[in-house]
């Protein structure tokens, strides 16, 4: 069946160092979604993306949508404490109109 | 916030028992996802509801059954709990099966 994965499963950082997270799908994708979860939390919203080779900024993160539409990256400029949490990369289901998600990657950042 | 609730935040229940959680969806949104997450992992699809009917179903047996009522809130029902069961379980709702999804803030089940 469709498959997310993501790389890496853990990070540490020190405050302030970039921070690269990857999403590759085993199928192409119409759209890909990245939600953060903060310790104790619940998924939150960050974007979509739809276009082959879509690039957008949120002040510091950046994402990315790969030109074959199965891989993604979300990039974190100078983390703070306030990235703190696990990142995951979500893709379309199918014809089951679920979201599919994958591992996450966990941040943390050392002040 | 996302508009999102969900009841009961944290639950303990035996094995055997059977349980059910509730979700409001947020205003204007018709469809409601839930999801298992267990410790460490990605949330897993468990179903969908659009307008009230079953619109997709993940890898789970059916003593996992939901249900959409007219205003669009939704219940999750588990019979049989195991021990494995033990997870946060996940309401989102959104605007159509593919637009972002909003979630809750989960409820914690714990099977003993």
């Amino acid at each position: 069946g469709q498959q997310v994965m993501q790389i890496p499963q853990y990070q540490h950082v020190q405050e302030g160092e970039d921070f690269t997270t990857y999403c590759n799908s085993s199928t192409t994708l119409s759209n890909i979604q990245w939600y953060k979860q903060r310790p104790g939390g619940h998924p939150v919203f960050l974007i979509q993306l739809v276009k082959s080779g879509e690039v957008k900024k949120q002040k510091r993160l950046t994402f990315q949508f790969g030109e074959a539409k199965k891989n993604s990256s979300l990039h974190i400029t100078a983390t703070q404490t306030t990235d703190v949490g696990t990142y995951f990369c979500a893709g379309p289901g199918g014809s089951q109109g679920n979201l599919i998600f994958g591992k996450g990657t966990k941040l943390s950042v050392k002040p | 916030e996302t508009g999102v609730t969900q009841s009961p935040t944290h639950l303990i229940k035996t094995r055997g028992q059977q349980v059910t959680l509730r979700c409001s969806s947020q205003s204007g949104h018709n469809t409601v996802s839930w999801y298992q997450q267990a410790l460490g992992q990605g949330p897993q699809f468990i179903f969908q509801y659009y307008r009230e009917e079953e619109n997709g179903r993940g890898n789970f047996p059916p003593r996992f059954s939901g249900l959409q009522f007219p205003n669009y809130s939704s219940e999750l029902n588990v019979n049989a709990l195991e021990l494995d069961d033990s997870a946060l379980y996940l309401c989102a709702s959104s605007f159509t099966e593919n637009t972002e999804a909003f979630f809750g803030q989960g409820t914690r089940l714990t099977v003993v």
